[in-house]
């Protein structure tokens, strides 16, 4: 079991390109969502799924979109990236929904937006 | 809305040294309590959790105990290991239907030395 995995580990980006941030994970979860942390903030949540074809908005979604083709994947698309999205992007994952469910984290994307 | 809340750090401490990190919560039900740690590099992962008043969670040594009357979840260890050093986040999830979202709390480093 590998888990949750997430590519690239670190990327630079130009103001104003675009990128995909990949998320997969092979526990068979139902729920995936998305972090950002930055620093003296915690993780907030961008968006998350429920499941395949299924998708909404967290507490920081602009300029960020998703989609969930399968239950493994999960990607994270900056269309028009800023300085303001520098930080360190977290996929995670969880079995059910439940509030005390446990939710599977995976190692992060470093990101720099220029 | 919901909220955490939990003490600045950096929190520093000598080995064997009794830690304790202060969380308190804001919620609008009878959330789930967590304790995500974040080692150096690497992503969350859960140190421990309590679902009902009362309850202690606790793992590898670490413990909390989820208080209502003070809407508190201090994590406590006897005695700390270099090892320990890392980032600790206080979360809650509330109840309902639906994606339970996590709520942080801004993290709390502990740096542990010999």
């Amino acid at each position: 079991n590998a888990g949750v995995t997430q590519t690239p580990k670190f990327q630079v980006l130009k103001t104003g390109q675009s990128m995909t941030l990949q998320c997969a994970q092979d526990m068979n979860h139902e729920y995936m969502s998305w972090y950002r942390q930055d620093p003296g903030m915690g993780l907030r949540l961008i968006h998350y799924s429920v499941g395949a074809g299924i998708t909404d908005q967290g507490e920081v979604p602009n300029g960020y979109n998703v989609s969930r083709s399968t239950t493994e994947d999960f990607p994270l698309r900056l269309l028009s990236a800023a300085p303001s999205q520098t930080s360190v992007y977290f996929c995670a994952s969880s079995y059910s929904g439940g509030a005390g469910e446990t939710q599977y984290f995976g190692p992060g994307t470093r990101l720099l937006v220029l | 809305g919901n909220s955490v809340t939990q003490m600045e750090g950096p929190v520093t401490l000598s080995e064997e040294a009794f830690l304790t990190i202060n969380c308190t919560y804001t919620a609008t039900g009878y959330p789930s309590l967590f304790w995500y740690v974040q080692y150096p590099g690497e992503g969350l992962q859960l140190l421990l959790k309590a679902t009902k008043a009362d309850d202690k969670g606790s793992n590898k040594g670490f413990e909390a105990t989820y208080r209502k009357e003070t809407t508190s979840f201090h994590l406590e260890k006897g005695s700390v290991q270099v090892s320990d050093s890392a980032v600790y986040f206080c979360a809650l999830s509330d109840r309902g239907t639906g994606f339970q979202k996590l709520v942080f709390g801004t993290g709390t480093r502990l740096l542990v030395s010999p």
